[in-house]
């Protein structure tokens, strides 16, 4: 079983509706994260969590909301999709402040498209 | 604001050949580290190393081996006799030190290796 699971796999959907994509994993990780890859972009950092009461935005929060229900899952939201957030999205994990710096794993992505 | 740079998007090699995918990296902390991560086609993203700032040793694991350059701040990665197999998206990544809090990644924009047979 992956240790970062991310659902669903592909998700195809129309302007406007709300999507949630969630992520759970059993790596026992603190900090989890949300990921958006565009192509020539590399990946950029949407919201981050370092524990269960801790939320923070990243680069690109804007049109995304996150709820980190447990310390194994942690879910972004689009409230209102729109065609630009058509995307492969990544949730990534890492251990805590005590070994910063571990690499970061990740999820194998959703690819989320919006007509 | 740290920033990564892959200036090469796309890299087509012939198999048995050597390539080398090149990372430049800007940062303001001292203490970072820098990461490869590569993505195959399915489309997983895979650790392949971290590197921090103190050591600058050439680090090498089988095939894969990764050059750390302060002075040009560079962090170029070479496959020696590539394969199909290599065949993916090279992503090169930071993390800053003690400004950055905790393990947020800056990642480049990516790096398609095609290894032909």
């Amino acid at each position: 079983d992956a240790d970062v699971t991310q659902t669903p796999r592909n998700r195809i959907t129309k302007t406007g509706k709300r999507i949630m994509l969630e992520c759970s994993q059993t790596k026992g990780h603190d900090r989890m994260y949300w990921y958006r890859q565009d192509p020539g972009l590399g990946l950029r950092l949407i919201y981050y969590s370092f524990d269960v009461k801790d939320i923070n935005k990243g680069e690109i929060s804007d049109g995304y909301s996150v709820s980190r229900q447990a310390q194994a899952k942690f879910s972004l939201s689009l409230e209102s999709a729109i065609p630009n957030q058509t995307a492969l999205y990544f949730c990534a994990t890492s251990a805590a402040a005590g070994v910063r710096n571990q690499p970061q794993h990740f999820g194998d992505g959703t690819r989320l498209s919006i007509l | 604001a740290q920033k990564v740079t892959q200036a090469q998007t796309e890299i087509s090699v012939v198999e048995k050949e050597d390539v080398t995918l090149d990372c430049v990296y800007e940062t303001r902390d001292t203490t970072y580290y820098l990461f490869w991560y590569k993505q195959p086609p399915s489309g997983e993203l895979v650790f392949l190393i971290r590197r921090n700032s103190f050591d600058e040793q050439n680090e090498i694991s089988g095939r894969y081996s990764w050059n750390f350059q302060k002075s040009t701040s560079s962090f170029n990665f070479t496959i020696t006799a590539s394969q199909v197999v290599d065949s993916a998206v090279y992503f090169c990544a930071l993390s800053g030190g003690l400004n950055n809090a905790g393990n947020m990644l800056t990642f480049g924009g990516g790096t398609r290796l095609m290894v032909k047979p």
